[in-house]
């Protein structure tokens, strides 16, 4: 069964600073993995996805997220943190039907 | 906007009381799924349907059930409804449904059920 687990439920960071989003699965097949981003009061969005190929993957707003079998790892980064970049992000592993999402992790920009 | 209609958005209401919740897909999409968003729980799925066919399921209840219509829009029953049901329920659409590689899922902006 698949699996993912994001470490830090709240992560704050000052405008400017490097965001950097940990997320860890678990799978018995390749994995397909997401993140999303959730802002207040809104659905969910997706962010950038893996499935097959380049193991870099960048999308919108400026995020990205590598693959790294070796780690079992598909952590979320972004040079430099906006404001606007306050939200709950969320990864998540497609299996057995359905995406199975972590807990979410809280993201703060301070000014 | 992601194409995914979700009714109503916010819905109160009492113990033991019955609820049904609305979801139309993207256009094309085949797939519908709903999610459970609560603070303590955080996002849980609850089932899956494909071109009106049950396909996968979660940790649904036994007093919550869903179908799929023939124009492909959903509906997510919810009954003899409980404090603890209170929560933003999820409906997302996509074009695959495949056991492993669902594709990227579109969500609504869900309906918040708050049950007193």
């Amino acid at each position: 069964a698949q699996s993912v687990t994001q470490l830090g439920s709240h992560v704050s960071v000052s405008e400017g600073a490097l965001v950097l989003l940990r997320c860890n699965y678990s799978s018995s097949v390749p994995p397909y993995l997401f993140w999303y981003v959730q802002y207040p009061n809104q659905g969910l969005q997706l962010l950038l996805k893996y499935t097959t190929g380049a193991t870099l993957v960048k999308g919108i707003n400026g995020f990205e997220a590598e693959f790294k079998k070796s780690e079992t790892s598909f952590h979320l980064t972004k040079p430099s943190a906006h404001m606007s970049d306050a939200a709950e992000y969320f990864c998540a592993v497609s299996g057995s039907g359905k995406l199975i999402f972590g807990q979410g992790t809280t993201l703060q920009v301070k000014p | 906007d992601s194409g995914v209609t979700q009714t109503p958005k916010h819905l109160i209401t009492a113990t033991g009381q019955r609820v049904t919740l609305r979801c139309s897909p993207r256009s094309g999409d085949l797939s519908v799924y709903w999610y459970q968003q609560s603070l303590d729980q955080g996002l849980q799925f609850l089932i899956q349907y494909y071109n009106g066919e049950e396909r996968a399921k979660g940790n649904i209840l036994e007093r919550f059930s869903a179908q799929q219509f023939p124009d492909l829009h959903s509906e997510l029953n919810l009954s003899s409804l409980e404090l603890g049901d209170s929560a933003l329920y999820f409906c997302a659409s996509s074009q695959l449904q495949g056991a492993r590689n669902t594709g990227e899922l579109f969500f609504g902006e869900g309906s918040r059920l708050t049950v007193l």
